[in-house]
């Protein structure tokens, strides 16, 4: 199986602060990686896929890049209601694998 | 705009079989795969296997083989059966499209107890 770990698994940051959270496979995923956004209580919504390219309608404050084994999520300028966490996962193996998490906190 | 909607039982008794179904509505089953994912304190996002509509599966060899996915399409539903439940199948299961999960249902929580 393809490990994808995090980093870090939280972090603490203020509004307008600019955000990048780092995602590693264990092997080579070309640019297989999603990345999705969790809030408490709800299902996780999908904010990018293969590796850069956003979702309609998700704000262009979000954005992705990578390929092969590392891979980032940016977040430009921190708003209140990108407190969630967030996490990645690939497509190019079976079985199709996740990241850990990455939880964003109000500083 | 597509959306999809789990259903099923709250509460599996051990050792017997866990049973949802997902519900896809605003668009055709007919095309893309249709992916089962779940979710619980101790182990994070798993995903446990998809279906495409033409009914070719493959599942999370995690399972060990208990996890049984179908297709309805002309009720545009899927359906998991996982079979022989214990304590730690106890999650938030999740129906979703596509291989990059999108969209997803608002999820069920599924409880294993006697």
């Amino acid at each position: 199986d393809i490990q994808m770990t995090q980093s870090p698994s939280s972090l603490s940051a203020s509004v307008g602060d600019r955000v990048t959270i780092t995602c590693r496979a264990s092997q080579g995923i070309s640019n297989y990686l999603a990345w999705f956004q969790q809030k408490p209580g709800k299902a996780p919504r999908s904010l990018i896929y293969a590796a850069s390219t956003l979702q309609s309608g998700v704000p262009s404050k979000f954005s992705g890049s990578g390929s092969g084994t590392d891979f980032t999520l940016t977040i430009s300028s921190l708003q209140p209601e990108d407190f969630a966490t967030y996490f990645c996962q690939q497509s190019y193996s079976y079985p199709l694998t996740f990241g850990g998490g990455t939880k964003v906190e109000i500083k | 705009q597509v959306q999809l909607q789990e259903s099923g039982p709250g509460l599996v008794k051990p050792s017997e079989t866990l049973s949802l179904t997902c519900t896809v509505s605003g668009g055709s089953i007919r095309s893309y795969f249709w992916s089962w994912i779940r979710q619980s304190p101790g182990k994070g996002l798993e995903w446990i296997g998809h279906i495409y509509y033409s009914g070719s599966t493959n599942y999370n060899p995690s399972l060990k083989s208990r996890a049984t996915i179908s297709v309805d399409t002309s009720k545009n539903q899927f359906s998991l059966n996982l079979s022989s439940v214990t304590a730690a199948d106890t999650a938030v299961y999740y129906c979703a499209r596509g291989t990059s999960f999108d969209p997803w249902g608002q999820g069920t929580l599924v409880t294993v107890s006697s």
